[in-house]
């Protein structure tokens, strides 16, 4: 089965600063990794996928299967930034399976002036 | 397009009462998921439907139940609230594998309190 860690409930940086989310995964087939973010009172929403290799919005996450990892990043945080982000992995290739997405617990990201 | 909707926004049930969240979305997809928000839990699958006439079950199904009679509509059914099932909802709807937009879009949620 697979498995999603984010192990920080919580992250205060100040604005300016580099963020740095964890995300860790656990999965027996080959991979598809996401991050959903949800700003305050707003639904969650698509943020990037390992695949596409993308920049949005000054964030990136890196898929590194050796260490089981697909850390988000931004060298500057923002004010704006401040949200809740969700690492998820989908069980694509399961017969059946859709695009079943498995979430990790989420962090809290606080961006302070 | 207004993308997935839910119906309704919040509600307040006493334990032992039946209710029905309704999920609706117009952007002909194939898929859709049911989800439950918890502090600390993340999301988790309740769920799930991939195609008109289909449903299954996800991670954590027990005292719900689902039913996918139109394309665009997703409906989860409480038969019997619980305290343990106050949560906020949310539903989820995605193309199918292989189309290559693997996104899912989720819902505005809903905030269920069970008394």
């Amino acid at each position: 089965a697979q498995r999603v860690t984010q192990p920080e409930k919580l992250l205060s940086v100040f604005k300016g600063a580099p963020v740095e989310l964890k995300c860790n995964y656990s999965y027996s087939g080959s991979p598809e990794l996401f991050w959903y973010v949800q700003y305050s009172r707003q639904r969650l929403q698509l943020l990037l996928r390992h695949i596409s290799r993308e920049s949005i919005k000054g964030f990136t996450a890196d898929l590194n299967k050796g260490e089981t990892s697909f850390h988000l990043k931004k060298p500057f945080a923002q004010e704006e930034d401040s949200a809740m982000y969700y690492c998820a992995l989908s069980a694509r290739g399961v017969t059946g399976g859709g695009n079943k997405l498995t979430f990790g617990t989420g962090t809290q990201l606080k961006v302070e002036l | 397009n207004a993308g997935v909707t839910q119906t309704p926004k919040f509600r307040v049930l006493k334990t032992g009462q039946s209710m029905t969240l309704l999920c609706a979305q117009d952007m002909n997809h194939e898929y859709m998921y049911w989800y439950r928000q918890d502090p600390g839990m993340g999301l988790r699958l309740i769920h799930y439907s991939v195609g008109e006439g289909t449903t299954a079950k996800g991670e954590v199904p027990d005292g719900y139940n689902v039913s996918r009679l139109k394309k665009q509509n997703f409906l989860l059914g409480l038969e019997s609230a619980a305290p343990s099932q106050t949560s906020v909802y949310f539903c989820a709807s995605s193309s199918a594998p292989g189309t290559g937009i693997d996104e899912q879009f989720f819902g505005p949620g809903t905030r269920l309190t069970v008394l």
